[in-house]
């Protein structure tokens, strides 16, 4: 079982380059997030995609955009990196409605910006 | 915002020895989910907890909703290596969504 997948799972850009951060899943879960992990801060949320065609800010949104794609699959965009943005991020996902059974999360990719 | 804080930040223990960590909320949940990390993964649903005063238990590890509905607490027996990781505690924010805390970093020492 696969579960969530994320690529890449390390990259370096320089700062004001974009790129793209895929996340997929194989569980037929209607919601999927992208959370950022920095040094003690815990995992704090980006934007999260309710279900297939919607998508919301989280608590720390900008800077970002994502695009629910289809079902299986959940972008995060950064269009003009900066060095605060070296995070290592994670996607996750979960069935709409056992929300309180928790999330699956991907094993992350962690970004650098020099 | 909403904000969760976790006691302690970091520990070393002796391999074997019971280990005690606990999250606290500014507001009233009515779930309480304890994630562990392991080292460059990412984290994964240890225990689930959903009334006041439950106590849940997962192999070696024990959870409790605290009766406040502001705390839970996270005991873990008998360490052993790969006890080591983060662990953190989450409630939800809002709607389907979860806060995390900022993590209990453990290490096992031999």
């Amino acid at each position: 079982n696969a579960g969530v997948t994320q690529t890449p799972k390390f990259q370096v850009l320089k700062t004001g380059q974009s790129m793209t951060l895929q996340c997929a899943q194989d569980m037929n879960h209607n919601s999927m997030y992208w959370y950022r992990q920095d040094p003690g801060m815990g995992l704090r949320l980006i934007y999260y995609s309710a279900s297939e065609g919607t998508t919301d800010k989280g608590e720390v949104p900008n800077g970002y955009n994502v695009s629910r794609l289809n079902k299986r699959e959940f972008s995060l965009r950064l269009e003009s990196a900066a060095p605060s943005q070296t995070s290592v991020y994670f996607c996750a996902s979960s069935r709409s409605g056992q929300v309180n059974y928790g999330y699956t999360f991907g094993s992350g990719t962690r970004l650098t910006v020099v | 915002g909403q904000q969760l804080n976790q006691s302690p930040q970091s520990m070393f223990i002796q391999e074997g020895e019971d280990v005690s960590m606990n999250c606290t909320s500014s507001s009233i949940f009515n779930t309480w989910l304890w994630y562990k990390q392991d080292p460059g993964e990412g984290p994964v649903l240890l225990i689930a907890l959903y009334k006041a005063g439950e106590l849940t238990s997962n192999g070696r590890l024990t959870a409790q909703f605290g009766i406040t509905r502001k705390d839970s607490f996270l005991n873990i027996s008998a360490s052993i290596p790969s006890d080591v990781g983060i662990y953190f505690c989450a409630g939800p924010l809002y709607g389907q969504n979860f806060v995390f805390g900022p993590g209990t970093r453990l290490s096992v020492l031999p």
